[in-house]
Order: C-alpha cells, then structure tokens, then sequence
C-alpha cells in the first residue's frame, strides 16, 4: 500500500522558533509537494521537488525554505515561525510522467504557531 | 489564477444528483478531482487530460472542455460515502497544479 508520512500530526510552536515539518514517501517518486490548508482558501502550494536536491518556489513560498537532501524525503523549513504561518501543512508525492499525475497526500501537519 | 469552483456547498439526499464545476482563466494541460474527507488527506478520483483521456474512478464522470477551461464532476445517485470536500487542480505549467478552493458536499440519508 502505498505511503506518505508525515512527522507530527500536531505541532505547537512559539513565534520566532525554526519549525522543521518531515514528510516520507515509499513510491520512489520523483515529484514531491508541499502545501498548506486554509479554510476557504483550499490548497496552496508552497514549494515542490522534482529530484534530489531540486526545489521549485509554488505560490506562497515567502517565509517557507525546503530540503530535498534524499529522493524519499522532503522537508519543509520554516525559519522563524510567525502566527500567521498557523495551518495545516500537507505533503504530497507523484510520479514523474509527461504530465502531472495523481498526487498521494499524507496525513497532513496541523501547527500553531503562539 | 487560483480556479473558481461552484457551488461552494451542496447538501443532497441519498440517491440524489450533483455537479461541481471548476473554471480557470488560463489555458489548461489537464484537470485532476480530488474528495477530502473530514480529518483526512485529499484522495485522487480522476484526470481529465487535453484530447479527451480521462483515468481514474470508474463510477464518478466529469468532463473537460477545453476551449471553455472549465471541468464539471457529475455525481449520481450520490451515496453517504460521497460526503466531503471536492477540490478541482489545474494543470497550467508541467506538473504543478493550483487547488480550487473547494466544494463541501453533505449527503443525508
């Protein structure tokens, strides 16, 4: 069965603190995303990956760095959190194809940010 | 560049028929449908590409027009299992899709 995993379900953070959000694929995808959850503002993308040590900006990606050190994992950098950086954070992974393919989410990472 | 989805929500009894439409203002490489159940991760149902391919679920249809750059998801004989929240992506650069904001569908026995 196929996996994304993702760090913590919850996490609690102070303002100002460097958050650290790990996500874990066992597809041996190429593609690799991550996205933040807002009500009424659906899926943003932040940042993807298409290969080791790649990174592509989405299109929220201020405030936000990422690291793509292996090709099953994918982290999302924030450097120093501010309360409006509090959201759900969802990794998602995808094979490389002629076209973007179907998207495997994880669990997603709800962070406050205090 | 965000789609526009519509409705917002739907509330449906069992058995009842739905469409929830995606409209872009760019041009489109394909659409994807995804269903996000309450507290968990958005789910993959179909890909509408370019030419008229479609993969993914055998019992939800949808559309894709691309002159018009919209899709619609037609849900029939909608079942309780059907409840959550559909989310369209476009495809405008290789690979990348931008998430509408979301259709929340309730369906009531």
């Amino acid at each position: 069965d196929v996996k994304v995993t993702q760090s913590s379900r919850y996490l609690v953070k102070r303002t100002g603190e460097k958050v650290f959000l790990e996500c874990v694929q066992d597809m041996d995808h190429e593609n690799m995303f991550w996205y933040r959850q807002d009500p009424g503002l659906g899926l943003r993308l932040i940042y993807f990956s298409y290969d080791v040590k790649m990174k592509e900006k989405g299109d929220i990606p201020e405030g936000y760095s990422v690291s793509r050190e292996k090709k099953e994992r994918f982290s999302l950098i924030l450097e120093s959190a501010s309360t409006n950086q509090t959201s759900m954070y969802l990794c998602a992974s995808s094979s490389l194809t002629s076209g973007a393919d179907e998207q495997y989410f994880g669990p997603g990472t709800r962070l406050t940010v205090t | 560049q965000q789609p526009v989805q519509s409705p917002q929500a739907v509330i449906l009894r069992e058995g009842e028929d739905a469409v929830i439409n995606c409209s872009s203002s760019k041009a489109l490489y394909s659409v994807h449908w995804y269903r996000q159940k309450h507290g968990e991760a958005p789910v993959f149902l179909m890909i509408l590409l370019k030419g008229g391919e479609q993969k993914g679920h055998d019992k939800i249809s949808a559309s894709f027009n691309e002159k018009k750059q919209q899709s619609s998801l037609y849900l029939t004989a909608s079942q309780l299992s059907y409840s959550g929240t559909y989310f369209c992506g476009t495809e405008i650069d290789t690979d990348k899709l931008i998430f509408g904001t979301g259709t929340r569908l309730q369906v009531f026995p």
